[in-house]
């Protein structure tokens, strides 16, 4: 079986601060792991994921994730956040059996000016 | 460019109805899967297809029926809706079944049952 747990369920940041998501995982077997970010009222986009090779992944819109095998971590950060980027956040594991993805609880960001 | 198209986006429905979600993609995507959203839950898998033809159940199957018929169309029937239902139904696709293919979703039903 598969879990992901993101431990902060809403992270207020000021515009042009750095923001830092966490997301843990358990699963026994070898995983994909993927950030998924949700605009209000749309559905989910994937933001980045890793797969395999270097443990850090980059999306076009300068959030990075380091993948911890050993603190079973795949966290989300981006060093300088723009309004735009107020959404949720969903973390997610996959990869054990087919492409079922698990999902976190999600994590809402504010951006405030 | 439509992607993975649902309908309809808002439904009320009355304890006991039955009413069935629609889903198309068309990107030629062999898997498809239904995932119901509810508050710091984040998003459960209900069914999902590996191909016309082909279903299986999810996380959360119960009270609700999956059928595939063609690749480009996956519709969720609630055969009998109850108040724990009501949830933002995403539809969702990719363009096969191993793990790591992104998966594309849906815009979202929101369906209230009261």
């Amino acid at each position: 079986a598969q879990s992901v747990t993101q431990l902060d369920s809403q992270v207020p940041v000021f515009e042009e601060a750095p923001v830092e998501l966490r997301c843990n995982y358990s699963s026994s077997v070898s995983v994909y792991l993927f950030w998924y970010v949700q605009y209000p009222n749309q559905g989910l986009q994937l933001l980045l994921k890793y797969l395999s090779g270097s443990t850090l992944v980059e999306s076009i819109n300068g959030f990075e994730a380091e993948f911890n095998k050993s603190q079973t971590s795949f966290h989300l950060r981006k060093p300088s956040v723009h309004i735009s980027d107020t959404a949720e956040y969903f973390c997610a594991v996959g990869g054990a059996a087919g492409n079922k993805l698990t999902f976190g609880g999600g994590t809402r960001v504010l951006v405030k000016p | 460019n439509a992607g993975v198209t649902q309908t309809p986006k808002f439904q009320v429905l009355k304890t006991g109805q039955s009413m069935t979600l629609q889903c198309a993609q068309d990107m030629n995507h062999e898997y498809m899967s239904w995932y119901r959203q509810d508050p710091g839950m984040g998003l459960r898998l209900i069914h999902y297809s590996v191909g016309a033809g082909i279903t299986d159940q999810g996380e959360v199957p119960n009270g609700y029926n999956v059928s595939r018929s063609t690749t480009e169309d996956f519709p969720l029937r609630l055969l009998s809706a109850a108040p724990s239902q009501t949830s933002v139904y995403f539809c969702a696709s990719s363009i096969g079944q191993a793990g790591g293919n992104t998966i594309y979703f849906g815009e979202g039903s929101w369906l209230t049952v009261v």
